[in-house]
C-alpha cells in the first residue's frame, strides 16, 4: 500500500462548481499535512499547510482527520486557472528519515468554461 | 532572494552514457531532496539530504544512481550506464525547518 494515495480524477468541472479532494496516509507517525499544485511542466508550488481544526484561505478549505488518517481539500466557485494537480503531502514526525515528505500521485483538475 | 536552481535545465543523452545532474538549494536551508516525475506520473522519492545525517536513499531506483552533497550545500545526482527508462524531469528542493519545500525548475533528462 501506498504511503499516501489520492483519487488520480481526471477531475472536469464548470466554472464556478465546489470540487472535493480526498486523500489518505497510512503512516500514523505522520505530523504535518500540505496541499500544494503543480501547474502542466511545471514544478509543485504549496498551495495550504492542513491544520487539524482545518482551515481556509479564499475558496479552498483544508481538512483533516487524523483518527480517519484522511485529508481533503475542497475548492469553491472554481476558476479556469484552477486548472492543475494537486498533490497531498505528507510529513514524517519521527523516527527515520524525521521530516521527510511524502507526495501522494497528485489529483488532475480540469474547470472548463 | 534566488531560488532552488538545477542544472542543466535539459539533457540528451545516449544509453549507456552517465549524467550528473546538478542542485543550488536555497542558501541556508539544511535538508535537500531530490525526486523524478516521468511524463503523467506522480513524483517519485529519490534521496533526502538532512543536516549531517546519513542520508535516506530509499528511493534510489538502482546501484546505477547516487547522489551527494558537497559543504552542506550543491547537490549532484549521478546515473551511471543511463538506460532509456530513466527518461523523467528530475526535481531538487530544499526546505528550511517546518516552512514550504521549495522545488527547482526540474532537469529534463531524455535517453534515448
Amino acid at each position: 500500500r501506498k504511503e499516501v494515495e489520492q483519487d488520480p480524477g481526471p477531475f472536469n468541472v464548470p466554472e464556478g462548481a465546489t470540487v472535493a479532494f480526498n486523500c489518505t496516509y497510512s503512516n500514523s507517525a505522520s505530523q504535518s499535512f500540505f496541499w500544494y499544485r503543480q501547474d502542466c511542466r511545471k514544478e509543485p508550488k504549496l498551495l495550504m499547510s492542513v491544520y487539524s481544526s482545518g482551515n481556509e484561505d479564499g475558496r479552498f478549505t483544508a481538512q483533516l482527520n487524523r483518527a480517519s488518517q484522511y485529508i481533503s481539500l475542497l475548492i469553491r466557485d472554481s476558476k479556469l486557472s484552477d486548472s492543475a494537480t494537486y498533490l497531498c503531502v505528507v510529513k514524517r514526525g519521527g523516527g527515520t528519515s524525521y521530516g521527510k515528505l511524502t507526495f501522494g500521485q497528485g489529483t488532475i483538475l480540469t474547470v472548463h468554461p | 532572494g534566488a531560488g532552488v536552481s538545477q542544472s542543466p535545465s535539459n539533457k540528451v543523452t545516449e544509453k549507456g552514457k552517465d549524467v550528473e545532474l546538478r542542485c543550488d538549494p536555497i542558501s541556508g536551508h539544511t535538508a535537500l531532496y531530490w525526486y523524478r516525475q516521468s511524463l503523467g506520473q506522480g513524483l517519485e522519492f529519490l534521496i533526502y539530504f538532512q543536516g549531517n545525517s546519513a542520508p535516506d536513499k530509499s528511493g534510489l531506483p538502482s546501484d546505477r544512481f547516487s547522489a551527494e552533497r558537497t559543504g552542506g550545500s550543491v547537490s549532484t545526482l549521478t546515473i551511471q550506464r543511463t538506460q532509456q527508462e530513466d527518461s523523467a524531469v528530475y526535481l531538487c528542493a530544499s526546505i528550511q525547518g517546518y516552512n514550504e519545500q521549495f522545488f527547482g525548475p526540474g532537469t529534463r533528462l531524455t535517453v534515448l
